[in-house]
């Protein structure tokens, strides 16, 4: 099973929105709606933000949102925070009835 | 407060063996799948094992099949990963996390702080 693509880096500005992808197949992404996402600080433990592609766990802020397209998806981060700068993963079910996770993109607040 | 403790970890040769644990307060352990997830230096998350509630069902990855075990002890809350003939490529974080539902198409919503492995000669 590969690793769920994602870019490696993106950047943005405080305040402003960023949009992570997360690319499967059809075997996983695009085939359920068991995508994950995930906040990792360095030397922290990750944290859940996103399940079941667009719903939230409590605590979780609502500039964090989730979404799918096809084989595609997607964390969108609004009005972007110092905080926020971290690591983040995505992961799917598949239908070889493992998990498998994405690269990882390495999220920078300019 | 929930939470999820691992031990074990440390300095193993390639071809040895170390057993893992993870010790859960703070919920009911027994209701929940449980899972590990491990990070080598500098990269990314994987999953490695997942066991249902009851532990009556097992998945492993394919890199650990074979050499790595899930099991779990319900009265005593705790979770183990048995991991034999270890490669140098096994060396990482291995967390062990809750599932907040249904055996692996659920989120992983509590982590633990995790627990170092070094396979090295």
């Amino acid at each position: 099973q590969s690793a769920l693509t994602q870019p490696a880096s993106v950047s943005e500005s405080p305040g402003q929105s960023i949009t992570i992808s997360c690319t499967g197949t059809s075997s996983d992404v695009g085939g359920y709606n068991y995508v994950s996402w995930y906040q990792q600080h360095p030397g922290k433990a990750p944290k859940l933000m996103i399940y079941d592609v667009t719903n939230r766990p409590s605590g979780v802020s609502n500039r964090f949102s989730g979404s799918k397209s096809g084989n595609t998806a997607s964390l969108t981060i609004s009005g972007l925070q110092a905080e926020d700068e971290a690591d983040y993963y995505c992961s799917s079910y598949t239908s070889s009835s493992t998990v498998v996770f994405g690269g990882g993109t390495k999220l920078t607040v300019l | 407060e929930v939470q999820l403790v691992e031990s074990g970890g440390g300095l193993v040769k390639p071809g040895g063996s170390l057993r893992l644990s993870c010790v859960a307060s703070g919920f009911t352990f027994s209701s929940y799948s449980m899972n590990w997830v491990r990070q080598a230096p500098g990269k990314g998350l994987e999953w490695v094992s997942s066991i249902s509630s009851s532990g009556s069902y097992i998945y492993h990855a394919d890199s650990v099949k074979g050499r790595f075990t899930i099991s779990r002890d319900n009265a005593k809350n705790s979770l183990y990963l048995q991991m034999n003939s270890l490669r140098a490529e096994d060396t990482a974080v291995y967390y062990c996390a809750r599932a907040r539902g249904n055996l692996l198409r659920s989120a992983f919503d509590i982590w633990g702080q995790g627990t170092m492995v070094t396979v090295s000669s």
